[in-house]
């Protein structure tokens, strides 16, 4: 099983700032990873696939970078919606889920 | 408009079974391989299955493979999920996803339902 680690657990940060999210594979996933975001109380949704593909309706300042085992999501200014938590899956070998990344408001 | 709307969920004995639904609507439910995903209390994301949108193929996480089944019925647009022997460890809230197809390959999943709460205790 291929096994994601996300960092930092949680990243603080004001808004307007840039934030920056790591996600690292255990072996080589290709470009076949996908990034959500997850609101309290609401369901995961999907904000970049194959790496770096931004999904329908989301924003410009989402973007996905990386391939092989090192992926980053960068937000460039935080709006005060995006405050959540984030999750890297790959699909590259079946299917897996980092432990997220809360963003929160410094 | 795309819809994913699960049921079935509910307090179980450990032990206990369970029959999670998924009713779909607003796209051609037949077409799209379609995932459950779940998520414990206070916790993070965890794949739970999969299955191919004729229902030919499916695939199991390890910590459910032998005790959950997921079906279909493409002429109902419902996906399920059979849980047995649960455990106090299946305790969460189950969602159902639809496979995100771009040029008829998987790339995550691009629609996901509310969720049902699944409560194991005695």
């Amino acid at each position: 099983e291929i096994v994601m680690t996300q960092s930092p657990a949680t990243l603080s940060v004001s808004p307007g700032e840039r934030a920056t999210l790591s996600c690292r594979a255990s072996q080589s996933v290709s470009s076949n990873l996908a990034w959500y975001q997850q609101k309290p109380g609401q369901a995961p949704r999907l904000l970049i696939y194959g790496a770096s593909t931004r999904a329908t309706g989301i924003p410009a300042r989402f973007s996905g970078s990386g391939s092989g085992t090192e992926f980053t999501l960068t937000i460039s200014s935080l709006q005060s919606e995006d405050f959540a938590v984030y999750y890297c899956q790959q699909y590259n070998n079946w299917w897996t889920f980092g432990q997220g990344t809360k963003v929160e408001i410094k | 408009e795309v819809q994913l709307v699960e049921s079935g969920g509910g307090l179980v004995q450990p032990g206990g079974s369970l029959r999670l639904s998924c009713a779909a609507s607003g796209f051609t439910f037949s077409s799209y391989a379609m995932h459950w995903v779940r998520q414990a209390p206070g916790k993070g994301l965890e794949y739970v299955s999969a299955i191919s949108s004729n229902g030919g193929s499916t695939y199991y996480a390890n910590s459910v493979k032998g005790r959950f089944t997921i079906s279909r019925d493409n002429s109902k647009n419902t996906l399920y999920l059979q849980m047995g022997s649960l455990r106090a460890e299946d305790m969460a809230v189950y969602y159902c996803a639809r496979a995100n197809i771009v040029l008829m390959v998987d790339n995550g999943m691009d629609v996901w339902g509310q969720g049902t709460t699944v409560t194991v205790s005695s």
